[in-house]
Formats: structure tokens, sequence, C-alpha cells
């Protein structure tokens, strides 16, 4: 399977608890996106990696999340400290150009759970 | 001001027949491209088709098309011959030339009748 992958699929956890998600991107696209996706939403951009910077973040990723990809391949997605707010559906994508004609492909997404 | 707006929460079907799921979107760049995605209850992404902001021709991808009217910002998806296995949350979104994310509707859960 050469798409988009996401570890682990489903996760619960506890209030206070930290976790963490891993995305593999294609493995030609050299960027990476992360996307929380709420029930009865759609997909709200977090963060974007071009090679192994990030270029952007949005106002939803506070300090308590964290994205890392450490050498422009795979990446991390950290939260800290969860809280129930943060139960939802993180999607991973990737792409390999800036051309806005260029569409990202997603994973099959981390559902959280917090309790 | 919502960049991509989609009306429909929800849509109906006849197995066979055509449907179209609307979406505007609001932009001041020149350039940008629009974009649809179907979601299953499984939760992935599905990338459906794409139209660029100066094509000319309206795409079409199998039974998908995107009816693109620039006037009027709308960028609808129509989809031909429904099947049960179009039944699905539908994502119109819109990436900007200026920009890197991608903005999403709030979708358009579609239900295809036998």
């Amino acid at each position: 399977d050469t798409g988009v992958s996401q570890d682990p699929r489903h996760k619960i956890t506890k209030r206070g608890q930290n976790v963490t998600f891993r995305c593999d991107p294609i493995s030609e696209h050299n960027r990476l996106y992360w996307y929380r996706q709420t029930l009865g939403q759609g997909p709200e951009f977090l963060t974007y990696f071009q090679n192994e910077a990030q270029l952007e973040k949005s106002r939803l990723l506070s300090d308590r999340f964290s994205a890392e990809r450490p050498k422009g391949s795979f990446s991390t997605l950290e939260i800290q400290r969860t809280e129930q707010g943060d139960s939802a559906m993180y999607l991973c994508a990737s792409s390999f150009d800036a051309n806005s004609g260029n569409t990202i492909y997603f994973g099959e997404g981390s559902w959280l759970t917090v309790v | 001001a919502q960049k991509i707006t989609q009306t429909q929460p929800g849509m109906f079907v006849q197995e066979k027949e055509a449907v179209t799921l609307d979406c505007t979107y609001d932009t001041s760049d020149q350039s940008y491209g629009l974009f649809w995605y179907k979601q299953p209850s499984s939760g992935e992404m599905i990338f459906l088709i794409y139209q660029g902001s100066y094509d000319e021709q309206n795409a079409t991808e199998g039974r998908y098309s995107l009816n693109f009217q620039k006037a009027r910002k709308s960028a609808n998806l129509v989809i031909s011959a429904s099947q049960l296995g179009d039944s699905a949350m539908y994502f119109c979104a819109m990436r900007e030339r200026t920009g890197n994310q991608f903005y999403f509707g709030t979708g358009t859960s579609l239900t295809v009748i036998p």
C-alpha cells in the first residue's frame, strides 16, 4: 500500500494523558498536513510541513499540541494533557507540489476519544 | 466569512439517477483550485475531482463532473448514475494560490436509495 498511513487508527485516553499520532506520507511527497475533524464538520487545518520545516500553524494548534517531521519523511502529532474537547479525528495528508492544482491525499485518520 | 459553503446537510437520490451537490466559495485570489472529496463511514477522505480557476472546461472524472460557474463562485458536483456505494459525506474544498492550506465546507451527506 503506497498511500498515506496513520497510526493508531483509534485511541481512547483519559483526560490529562499525552497521546501521539504518527503519519507516513506518500513517499515522494514533500508536503505534509495535519487536519482535525469533529462530528458534523469538515476538516480544519492544523499545521503544514514542507520537508522537515513546519511552515504554518493554525490558531487551533494550542501550546499543548506539537508536530514534528524530523527527517522530512514521517510526522508525529503529540497532544499533551488531553482534554475532552480534543476528541476528534486527526487526519494527515500529503502532496508533492505547491501548485494550487496539486491535490492532497489523506490517510484514514486517527480517531481520538478523551474520557 | 466562510471560504466554502455547502448548504445541503443531507441529500437523497434514487439509484441510477443523477444528483447535484452544491458548493459556493469565497476568495479574492485570481488563481485557486477547487476540489471534491468523498468520505465514507470509514473516515478516509477520497479525492474525486479537481477544477482549476483558469480551466475553461468543466472537469470530469468518470461519473463525476464539476459544474464550475466562476462568476457565481460556485463549483457544484454532479454524480451521474448513482450507485449504492456513493452513499457517503461529500466535501468541497478550495486551495488558494497564495496559501498552503485547503479550506473545507461542512459537507453534504448523500444517501442513495435502492
